[in-house]
């Protein structure tokens, strides 16, 4: 079946340093890709997506590449804040399958030290 | 976009007994699903629930464990039946919905749950 696999955490950085989070992913179809990030206390928001290959998701100084030939899409930030300090989690969505779910990976708790 | 009220956000409850939780969504929306994140884990999908039908559960789930009520449109409910300490877990309901901000996704805030 589908899945996602995160770099592991916790990733400890200091403030403006650049981050990355690796992201790969095993899809019997094309999927869509998602980043999302839980604040402590909070719920999941979306923070960056693409839907096919070469696309760059980006938001608020985030980016992401779909690379298909890696099946990789990996998380970057080229100078982080401590309000960054967050879990954030790569997922996938097969909609060509017919799947509607999110198929999530293991998250990967950023700590980003003044 | 969209809007998930989740509820309750947090309960400390005793073993062997249940707890429901509910989620409205602010628009009718086809598909809800429930998620399970046990303590420092991603998110584990447990079951998909359309409006009409019996829920999809995943592998490891089971309906007499965590059944599953979709009335109407906007509603849903997950019980967790006959709790133990294993049950202590971050609840998410979710809901595919046509706001283009979120490509669909909406997410409840959780239900911290804590079985004691």
């Amino acid at each position: 079946g589908d899945s996602v696999t995160q770099m592991e955490g916790p990733v400890t950085l200091s403030e403006e340093a650049c981050l990355t989070i690796n992201c790969t992913y095993t899809a019997t179809g094309y999927p869509s890709l998602f980043w999302y990030v839980q604040y402590p206390g909070e719920g999941l928001q979306l923070l960056l997506k693409a839907t096919k290959a070469d696309d760059k998701g980006s938001n608020k100084g985030f980016e992401a590449t779909y690379r298909k030939e890696t099946t990789s899409f990996h998380l970057e930030k080229g100078s982080v804040q401590v309000s960054d300090s967050a879990v954030y989690f790569c997922a996938l969505s097969d909609l060509g399958q017919g799947a509607q779910k999110l198929v999530f990976g293991q998250g990967t708790r950023l700590t980003i030290n003044p | 976009s969209a809007v998930i009220s989740q509820k309750p956000s947090r309960d400390i409850c005793q073993r062997g007994t249940s707890l429901t939780i509910q989620c409205q969504v602010d628009s009718q929306v086809t598909m809800m699903f429930w998620y399970r994140q046990q303590p420092g884990q991603s998110l584990t999908l447990i079951a998909t629930a359309n409006q009409g039908s019996e829920a999809t559960y995943e592998s490891g789930f089971v309906i007499d464990k965590f059944p599953i009520s979709r009335p109407n449109l906007t509603f849903s409910t997950l019980t967790v039946s006959n709790m133990s300490p294993e049950d202590s877990s971050i609840y998410l309901c979710s809901a595919r919905t046509r706001d283009p901000d979120s490509y669909g996704y909406t997410f409840g805030s959780g239900t911290r749950l804590t079985v004691v």
